[in-house]
């Protein structure tokens, strides 16, 4: 059971937007950092979002993360097949002393 | 370019250590803290602990403490993850990363190793 919780499953059509969730907690999401990555099958994570709402260069602006309280967001708009993947929020814990890592959503573009 | 490259897939019996080399060029060893996260079928990532590559300071998370060493060789800027006591459930893709933050911890990471696939099997 991960400290940080995200829906298993989010779809959408191409073109169309999607919103994925993660969900923590004071000692976590309301106290530090987040970031977002995405995975596909037999290929390292990418970063997508650090610093809550800051893009590494060669991100397109199609993403964008938000944080409030003690969750935060990963739009994706214009969405296209090759979004298709795992993605993953991660912060820093500060009651447990590690990086916490969510179970990851699993992305279907229909 | 930066490139972090990972040791190849390793198969070990229950009871053993295993070692996973992480071999980084394009930017300078020291500038960066260097982390080790692994990924079971299936799971969520799981942080192991990071090394400082400078001055050879390590954390580990509380899960692996005992059973993890991290090391670094500034000749070759190469970091190394060793992990004993192998159990079937240690089985993951294991995966070194670096650090955004310039001689401090973010806990993000912009670049990542390939992945080396560890299986522990009898």
């Amino acid at each position: 059971q991960s400290v940080l919780t995200q829906p298993p499953s989010v779809s959408a059509a191409a073109g169309q937007k999607v919103i994925i969730s993660c969900s923590g907690s004071s000692s976590n999401v309301g106290s530090n950092y987040v970031s977002w990555y995405h995975r596909l099958p037999g290929i390292a994570p990418k970063l997508l979002i650090y610093d809550n709402d800051k893009r590494p260069s060669g991100i397109p602006d199609r993403f964008s993360g938000a944080k409030s309280g003690t969750s935060a967001t990963l739009a994706i708009t214009t969405l296209q097949t090759g979004d298709e993947a795992d993605y993953y929020c991660a912060t820093w814990d500060g009651s447990l002393g590690v990086l916490v890592f969510g179970g990851g959503t699993t992305l279907t573009v229909l | 370019q930066v490139q972090l490259v990972q040791s190849g897939a390793e198969v070990k019996q229950p009871g053993a250590s295993v070692k996973v080399s992480c071999k980084t060029s394009g930017y300078s060893f020291t500038d960066h803290y260097l982390h080790w996260v692994r990924q079971a079928p299936g799971q969520g990532p799981e942080w192991m602990g990071w090394i400082n590559p400078d001055r050879g300071g390590t954390s580990y998370a509380q899960k692996f403490q005992g059973r993890v060493t991290l090391t670094r060789d500034t000749s070759v800027s190469t970091a190394y993850m060793e992990l004993s006591s192998l159990k079937s459930d240690d089985s993951a893709v294991y995966y070194c990363a670096r650090d955004m933050g310039s001689t401090s911890n973010w806990f993000q990471f912009e670049y990542w190793g390939q992945g080396t696939v560890v299986i522990v099997s009898s």
